[in-house]
Formats: structure tokens, sequence, C-alpha cells
């Protein structure tokens, strides 16, 4: 059963360090996700990639957020510097298109103090 | 661009009963209208979907119908179990913005 993988599972560390999440997504998808979910905002699009690309990154914070796909096997998100406003849970999903299935990793569940 | 609203926040059935959870969206170029379940601590998974071409889906207990004049979708879930317990959203595709719009989920809890 194919799945997105990302790493890590948790992490907790002190303002103003940096972070970097990872997402591989199922083999043979084109379009990556990054998803942030608070208890407050839901379930918000930050980012997404379709054949490496990226698309739209309009729903990120520019000034620390940044998102690549180095190759088709990986997927980062960074923040530098983190703030405790960063604190949720960051989603990857991949799929073919925005259009169809996505398929969530298990997420990366963040505390920054 | 898209907006996607949800209703209920909360709901709670007795188990055997029918649930119904309600979504609107604004965008009528709008085609495609996932819904996603997440257990608590774990990620969403898609359950059931509908394009704007069908009126109604079926899914052994799951259904999902779309009304596209008054651009409103529905999940429907019959004879439910303590198992289903859980958050749903509703998701709805805009065209425009080429992004999946997430609803603000409704928590769903099966009293046995």
């Amino acid at each position: 059963d194919a799945r997105v993988t990302q790493t890590p599972r948790h992490k907790v560390t002190e303002m103003g360090q940096e972070v970097t999440m990872r997402c591989q997504p199922i083999l043979g998808h084109n379009t990556v996700f990054w998803y942030r979910q608070t208890m407050m905002q839901g379930l918000e699009l930050l980012a997404y990639f379709r054949n490496r690309a990226p698309l739209d990154d309009s729903g990120m914070p520019k000034d620390r957020f940044s998102a690549e796909m180095p190759d088709a096997t990986l997927a980062t998100l960074k923040i530098q510097p983190s703030e405790p406003r960063d604190s949720a849970v960051y989603f990857c999903a991949s799929g073919w298109d925005s259009n169809q299935p996505q398929h969530f990793g298990d997420g990366t569940r963040l505390s920054i103090l | 661009g898209e907006n996607v609203e949800q209703h209920p926040s909360t709901l709670s059935v007795q188990e055997g009963d029918s649930a119904v959870i309600k979504c609107t969206y604004s965008d009528s170029a709008s085609n495609y209208f996932p819904w996603y379940k997440q257990e608590l601590g774990k990620r969403p998974q898609l359950i059931i979907d509908i394009r704007s071409n069908v009126g109604e889906k079926k899914d052994q207990r799951i259904a999902v119908t779309l009304n596209k004049t008054a651009k409103h979708f529905s999940l429907h879930i019959t004879e439910t179990q303590p198992e289903d317990s859980a958050v749903y959203f509703c998701a709805g595709y805009g065209g425009a913005t080429n992004k999946l719009i997430f609803g603000t989920g409704t928590l769903l809890a099966v009293q046995p």
C-alpha cells in the first residue's frame, strides 16, 4: 500500500531555530502539496508543486517559509527563523493534480517554544 | 476565489442512525468535491469524492450528493458505527485558483 512518508513525525524546538520538514511523495505522483493544520485555521494550503515546479506558494509567509523539491522523491518545507505561532501539524500530500485524489502523509507535529 | 462552508461543526448520533453533513461552495466553476475523514491524531483520508457531472455517488454506507444549482453537496452515512467517529472535512476544487479549499470540519460522535 503506497503511502506518503513525512519526517520527522514530531519536532520540538526553540523560537529562532531553523526547522526542516521532509516529504517523500507516492512514487509516480507528479503533484505535491504542503498543508498546515491548526485548531483555529483548519487545513490551509501553503504551497504546491507539479513536476517539481512550484505552482503556488501564496499561502506561505514568504519571509520565513520556503518550499523546495530537489528531486521527484523529496519535497522540503523550511522555516527560518521559527516562531511560536508556527506551532501546528504540517501535512504533505501527493496526487496527480489539484482536482484529483490527494493522499496525505502522517504529518509533522511541530512545537515552537 | 472559492469558499467552502461546512455545517454542522459537531454532530452526535446514536449508533445505527444516519448522519448528514452539508457543505456549500461559492465558485460555480468548481468541479471536484472530495470528503476526508480524520481520526484523532491521524492523517486525513479520502473516503469518497464526486465530480460535477454526477449528482450522487455511493460506496457501501457512505453516499455523497451534489446540487450544482444550489452549489451545495452533502455526505450521508447510514447505519453509523462507533468507528465512524472522527472529524469529516469537505473540500471543493476552485477552477479559477486551481486549489482544493477545505471546509472547517465536522466532529461526528457516534454514541454506542
